[in-house]
């Protein structure tokens, strides 16, 4: 069954430092998103990515954050520099359509990411 | 109110019984509705889609009234492997794009022998 990838699976970093999240979403699909999950706390969106370009962004999503996709399997977040309340766990996830129909996103493993 | 919001638990309940969840959604304009599963430190997974009519998927059956904006999950002969926590999920579903999902805190549920 095919799945959404994410490495590393734990991160740990100083702060102020960048970071790059690493995800290969599942082969056919073509949105692609990030979430986060704070512990203890709910996911939350950050970003949606369609064609090349961000589609969604939230307010948690600011300068500090960025996506790409690379090649063609790789989808990317770089947090530029890392602050404290970054530490978190961070979900890639992909669906094989948007708005209408097939709309449902399947999560990656996450990656612990630790800002020390 | 909160965007979603769900009864936190937990819900401590024999194998073998009958456990209902319930969630209630702010955003009239959601337009797809789902129920997740996330066991300890990992990603949430898709348990269903809820649609208008009411669905079920073997003991589970999840039920959706627009007008009062509430879902509901009901989860039959509670199995042990069913513990987990249940995460109520809305999309916006914007033409266009975005499909962003919205979280609700999720409801913890532990079955016991």
């Amino acid at each position: 069954e095919p799945e959404v990838t994410q490495t590393p699976s734990h991160q740990v970093t100083q702060m102020g430092q960048e970071v790059i999240l690493r995800c290969v979403p599942i082969s056919n699909h073509l949105y692609f998103y990030w979430y986060r999950q704070i512990l203890g706390q709910k996911v939350e969106f950050l970003v949606s990515f369609y064609n090349n370009e961000i589609s969604e962004k939230s307010e948690i999503f600011d300068d500090q954050f960025s996506v790409e996709r690379p090649d063609g399997s790789n989808f990317t977040l770089k947090i530029r520099s890392t602050k404290l309340e970054d530490s978190a766990m961070y979900f890639c996830a992909s669906s094989e359509l948007g708005t209408l129909g097939a709309n449902e996103q399947f999560f990656g493993p996450g990656t612990r990411l630790t800002v020390l | 109110r909160k965007e979603v919001e769900q009864d936190p638990g937990p819900f401590n309940v024999p194998e073998g019984a009958t456990v209902a969840f319930n969630c209630t959604y702010s955003n009239s304009a959601s337009q797809s509705f789902f129920w997740y599963r996330q066991d300890c430190r990992k990603e949430p997974k898709l348990l269903m889609s809820v649609y208008s009519s009411g669905n079920e998927d073997g003991r589970f059956t999840a039920q959706l009234n627009r007008a009062s904006q509430y879902i509901s999950l009901l989860i039959r002969d509670s199995k042990l492997s069913d513990s987990a926590t249940y995460l109520c999920v809305v999309n916006k579903g914007v033409t266009g794009g975005g499909n962003k999902l919205t979280f609700g805190t999720g409801t913890q549920l532990k079955v016991e022998l």
